[in-house]
């Protein structure tokens, strides 16, 4: 089956620094990812959609210039956090879908959490 | 993209069977049912997905009725390792944006 990866799994950071998240497509090219957020015992949030060599569209309240997010490849997405803070610390998973493939048809990566001290 | 309900949590025991339902009153034409499991700090699982009447695979089987107002996941004996979070969503047809909902909380006992 489609496999997705991510990368880190877990990262520490400073406040006011920035974090890199990747998010790869192992076996088969994406060209539609998504990134979502998820807080302890809450349901996943749909951050932003990505598509390959255009910019990526994000939902309502999703500050672009905070949560960078490149789609350079068709099996690479990256959402940068810059100026993180302890409320950016959150769970932050990617999915992705291959063309060819109905539009509900996604493939989830492992997740990263994320903790901003 | 159309809201959906699910209850909140459910217990269960050990080989019995789990039917969990989902409404979804406003769903359009071109939108397929599909459901996810999540195991604590892990990424969504493609349980089973569909359009109408019944669905089956190796895992589980999706109920959906003529009006495709609701679904019902059925999920034969469960075990412990059932013990998830299973997410009901429907969409992404078009736009591939898959919007998820408080999901339902399945407790599995011995």
């Amino acid at each position: 089956g489609a496999v997705v990866s991510q990368h880190p799994s877990w990262v520490i950071c400073k406040s006011g620094t920035s974090v890199k998240i990747e998010c790869r497509s192992l076996d088969f090219q994406a060209t539609t990812m998504f990134w979502y957020r998820q807080f302890p015992k809450q349901s996943l949030m749909l951050m932003a959609t990505s598509n390959e060599g255009s910019k990526a569209t994000y939902e309502q309240g999703v500050e672009k210039d905070k949560f960078l997010i490149n789609h350079a490849s068709l099996t690479l997405s990256t959402l940068t956090v810059t100026s993180a803070h302890p409320e950016d610390s959150s769970f932050y998973i990617c999915s992705a879908r291959a063309p060819g493939l109905a539009a509900h048809e996604q493939y989830f990566g492992p997740g990263t959490r994320l903790t901003v001290t | 993209l159309a809201k959906t309900t699910q209850p909140i949590s459910m217990d269960s025991y050990e080989g019995q069977e789990v039917n969990i339902t989902c409404s979804h009153n406003n769903i359009a034409t071109n939108d397929y049912i599909t459901w996810y499991q999540q195991f604590p700090s892990q990424g969504p699982r493609f349980i089973i997905q569909g359009y109408k009447t019944k669905v089956t695979n190796e895992v589980a089987s999706l109920f959906i009725p003529a009006d495709r107002k609701s679904s019902t996941l059925s999920l034969p004996r469960v075990s412990l390792s059932d013990t998830a979070v299973y997410y009901c969503l429907v969409g992404g047809s078009n736009t591939g944006k898959l919007i998820f909902g408080q999901g339902t909380t399945l407790q599995v006992k011995p």
